[in-house]
């Protein structure tokens, strides 16, 4: 099965400044997809960014990028200028043949004013 | 607000108890999806459903039902629960079950087992 790894259980940053959040997974399919999911205190979920692994392109949605490093199975997530609203749970998600997610951890970012 | 919705959002109830989790989405999506989120666990995947039928059960004790009467709506009865299964449930949906577009989570119910 494959394994999702996020190393950061929390994280902290100053608003304004950029955090970067990291993910490595554990798989041998060449064709997947990555998903970052933002979960703020009111909990219910919300999709961040995604990543299809046959695209070298890295995605971006403003102020939000990753750097997917295929061959290093690496999948960060960068955030810039941070604003006190992205203080959340950040979670990595896998997603390959077989249909099924596979989630990390986690990791807890706090925004400091 | 994604358009999946979950009730109660917080639920309080001894092991002898039976209750049940509502999730219900309108967004025409064929797949849901139960998790269950423990704290510093990553989201454990309890049931599939595809077009009301159950696709997938990974391993789930019998204490947990689900239940999909159609493709909005989805259950999960609860009965004679041990304290270890409190957590946050959270319901999800999806296109299709074959697809790569992302799921969509409900804001999840906080269970409590006394």
């Amino acid at each position: 099965a494959q394994t999702v790894t996020q190393s950061q259980p929390e994280m902290s940053v100053q608003e304004a400044e950029t955090v970067t959040l990291s993910c490595t997974y554990d798989t041998s399919e060449s064709d997947y997809y990555l998903f970052w999911y933002k979960q703020p205190p009111s909990r219910q979920m919300i999709l961040v960014i995604r990543q299809e692994a046959y695209k070298q392109q890295n995605a971006t949605e403003n102020r939000f990028s990753v750097n997917f490093q295929k061959a290093a199975k690496s999948f960060s997530l960068k955030i810039s200028d941070s604003q006190l609203g992205d203080a959340a749970m950040y979670f990595c998600a896998y997603r390959g043949f077989s249909g099924q997610f596979y989630f990390g951890t986690g990791t807890s970012l706090t925004v400091i004013p | 607000e994604t358009g999946v919705t979950q009730t109660p959002r917080h639920l309080v109830m001894g092991m002898t108890n039976k209750k049940s989790l509502k999730c219900e989405q309108h967004l025409g999506h064929n797949a849901m999806y139960w998790y269950k989120q423990s704290a510093k666990k990553p989201l454990e995947l309890m049931f599939v459903y595809s077009l009301e039928e159950r696709v997938e059960n990974n391993s789930v004790p019998s204490r947990f039902s689900p239940e999909c009467p159609n493709s909005s709506h989805l259950f999960l009865h609860l009965h004679t629960l041990q304290p270890e299964d409190s957590a946050l449930y959270l319901c999800a949906s999806r296109l299709k079950l074959d697809s790569y577009n992302e799921q969509f989570f409900g804001p999840g119910t906080r269970l409590t087992v006394l």
